[in-house]
């Protein structure tokens, strides 16, 4: 079992529409957790980090945790083709150590 | 300027050749990562250091070896290359918080022909 996971898409999403990105992770005692958007040829760039279980809020972004499950998901409304990119899940799974693991990502397409 | 930067950013080499990938940080960080990124596999860890007297191995560090110069100076060796080691290249550094952010260099293309 790969301890982060994602599904690699590709998601297509109508312009104006909810986004819906989710990851699963097998550490229990994972602490942080991170979502990056990487375009295509470019290097990845943090939208925002969650530790606490339940919803964190950043304009359009949406980070949901929930450590008894597992799951920690991302959220974009009123999605934009300037969206469309591939979006990493990164847990720190070895609280002390302080080191990211990645999913493999989801690659977001936002149709016009 | 950017606050982190990696040369070269494109590099063509031959199976056999020592290649060396260099990254500098201008935002005063203690850790340092190289990252190798492949088509479909995410971002995968290959050395770490969390300051200039403390060196890593991380998940995929056969076939490479690292250098940490100074604190804003962070050097990926492949001793050796191979076609397998064709992958994208990432930097990042972080402050070395609990709850951390990592900041990515741009990135250097490298193909092992």
């Amino acid at each position: 079992q790969k301890e982060v996971e994602q599904n690699s898409g590709p998601l297509s999403v109508p312009e104006g529409a909810i986004a819906s990105l989710n990851c699963t992770y097998s550490d229990r005692g994972s602490q942080s957790f991170f979502w990056y958007r990487q375009y295509s040829g470019k290097s990845p760039e943090l939208i925002m980090f969650i530790y606490s279980n339940g919803d964190k809020e950043d304009g359009r972004f949406t980070a949901q945790l929930n450590k008894a499950s597992q799951y920690v998901s991302l959220l974009i409304r009123d999605s934009q083709p300037s969206d469309s990119a591939t979006y990493l899940c990164a847990v720190v799974s070895n609280f002390g150590n302080e080191k990211l693991t990645f999913g493999t990502g989801t690659r977001l397409t936002i149709i016009p | 300027d950017a606050d982190v930067t990696q040369t070269p950013r494109n590099r063509i080499t031959k199976t056999g050749k020592r290649i060396m990938l260099e990254c500098s940080q201008t935002k005063g960080h203690d850790r340092m990562y190289w990252y190798r990124q492949d088509p479909g596999l995410g971002l995968q860890l290959i050395y770490y250091s969390f300051d200039v007297k403390d060196i890593n191995k991380g998940e995929i560090s056969d076939g490479y070896s690292v250098s940490r110069q100074a604190q804003a100076k962070f050097s990926l060796s492949l001793e050796s290359a191979i076609p397998n080691q064709t992958a994208l290249y990432f930097c990042a550094t972080s402050e070395g918080l609990a709850i951390d952010t990592q900041y990515f260099g741009p990135g250097t293309r490298l193909t092992v022909l």
